[in-house]
């Protein structure tokens, strides 16, 4: 089976502009989980999506969003960028998204802010 | 709240020493516990996981990490360290909040592994 696949995998950005960052789960996953993470913060948790609804989501401004469409494939957007957005986003992905199963992680996408 | 703490930011040891990566852990619930590992510029890649079955887990690469209650504790262990072991290592626990029975994950802050010939 092919792994979580994310696209792309290096955007540079001005302060102001908006980016929009796509992930593709495991066949057969529906649950889509996004987190940042920076040097400062470490990793954290941004949202999750299950049957593309919201399910969960993080202490993050509301200039982070997302969305999940009815092939469990998900995108999330950040708007009014700034250079703290600076950071690896990670997208996981597993079967249900309960509490014992494994999330299977991307390879990420390197967003840089100028 | 469930939390997790990563003992050691960065752990040195020798090539075929043991290794050991420390993590506590707070939780008001029987938690799911993991250990990822994420080599440079790459993703994060499961090593091990406990969900309430046996204490003791084996994970992927000769890598072992057991359950203890009664200290909080989740600690990565492995008899021998080889060069490719070097990575970043984040002891995780699976965080109830939110939806029922669906969990996010919460992360420690890393423990940086190096392994010196």
């Amino acid at each position: 089976k092919a792994g979580v696949t994310q696209t792309p995998r290096y955007l540079i950005k001005t302060r102001g502009q908006q980016v929009t960052l796509s992930c593709s789960p495991i066949s057969g996953h529906r649950s889509v989980s996004w987190y940042q993470q920076t040097p400062g913060q470490g990793l954290q948790f941004l949202f999750e999506y299950f049957s593309e609804t919201q399910r969960n989501k993080g202490n993050f401004p509301g200039r982070f969003s997302g969305r999940q469409f009815s092939n469990s494939r998900s995108e999330m957007n950040v708007s009014t960028l700034e250079l703290g957005d600076s950071a690896l986003y990670l997208c996981a992905s597993s079967l249900a998204g309960t509490l014992e199963e494994t999330q299977y992680f991307g390879p990420g996408t390197r967003l840089l802010v100028l | 709240a469930q939390s997790v703490t990563q003992l050691d930011s960065h752990v040195s040891v020798s090539e075929g020493t043991p290794v050991l990566l420390r993590c506590n852990y707070s939780s008001s619930y029987s938690p799911s516990l993991f250990w990822y590992v994420q080599h440079p510029n790459k993703g994060l890649q499961l090593l091990l996981k406990y969900t309430s079955a046996a204490t003791l887990v084996k994970g992927i690469n000769g890598f072992e990490a057991e359950f203890k209650k009664s200290e909080t504790s989740f600690h990565l262990t492995k008899p021998s360290a080889h060069m490719s072991d070097a990575a970043e290592y984040f002891c995780v626990v699976s965080d109830l909040r939110g939806s029922s029975n669906t969990g996010k994950l919460i992360f420690g802050q890393g423990t940086t592994l190096q392994v010196k010939p």
